[in-house]
């Protein structure tokens, strides 16, 4: 039981180049999600999704799309990355709705964009 | 917008101690968690108090919820190095998960 996983663990982007976040986890959760998390600040929701299929924007989902073909898979994509993108993203997953269970968060994906 | 802050924004104290941390929030919720974050890792869930309960316990942790305040807080006693991290409370309103900016604890050997 591998729980979340997410790939690269470290990216360096250019300006204007796309790119994909994976994420996976193996629990059979509904409730996926993507972060990211900046210097002094707490997590902030990029954008969820409550079942295959189902996705919604969180409070930052500006140059991200994201999409959930499977219960198991929830990637992010970065259209054209911007220097304002450089952050620490997570990607989590819970059972129940978000924030009524615990949620189960990856190891991080350190994102550089010069 | 972050609803609620974290207090203190860092805390350092000798090991053996106990390490308290607040978080307040602004509008109504169901349930408040309580995650650490080590250096260079993901979150780990530690505990959540629905809006009904006013503590928990969890080993060396303890939470407490005032619904009246619109703040909770977490102890942890008898502190270890290995406690040194980042935490944070995320509050459940009526819609998403909503993240403080976390309190920084270093536990001095």
């Amino acid at each position: 039981n591998a729980g979340v996983t997410q790939t690269p663990k470290f990216q360096v982007l250019k300006t204007g180049q796309s790119m994909t976040l994976q994420c996976a986890q193996d629990m059979n959760h509904e409730y996926m999600s993507w972060y990211r998390q900046d210097p002094g600040m707490g997590l902030r929701l990029i954008h969820y999704s409550v079942g295959a299929g189902i996705t919604d924007q969180g409070e930052v989902p500006n140059g991200y799309n994201v999409s959930r073909s499977t219960t198991e898979d929830f990637p992010l994509r970065l259209l054209s990355a911007a220097p304002s993108q450089t952050s620490v993203y997570f990607c989590a997953s819970s059972l129940l709705q978000t924030g009524r269970d615990t949620i189960y968060f990856g190891e991080g994906s350190w994102l550089t964009v010069v | 917008s972050q609803q609620g802050e974290e207090d203190p924004q860092a805390l350092s104290i000798q090991e053996g101690e106990n390490a308290t941390m607040n978080c307040s929030y602004k509008t109504s919720i169901n349930n408040l968690q309580w995650y650490r974050q080590n250096s260079g890792r993901g979150l780990v869930h530690l505990i959540l108090i629905r809006s009904n309960e006013r503590e928990k316990h969890s080993g060396r942790l303890r939470v407490t919820l005032d619904t009246s305040k619109k703040s909770s807080s977490l102890l942890i006693t008898a502190s270890r190095a290995a406690d040194t991290a980042s935490y944070f409370c995320a509050k459940q309103g009526a819609q998403k998960l909503v993240f403080g900016q976390g309190t920084r604890l270093t536990i001095n050997p």
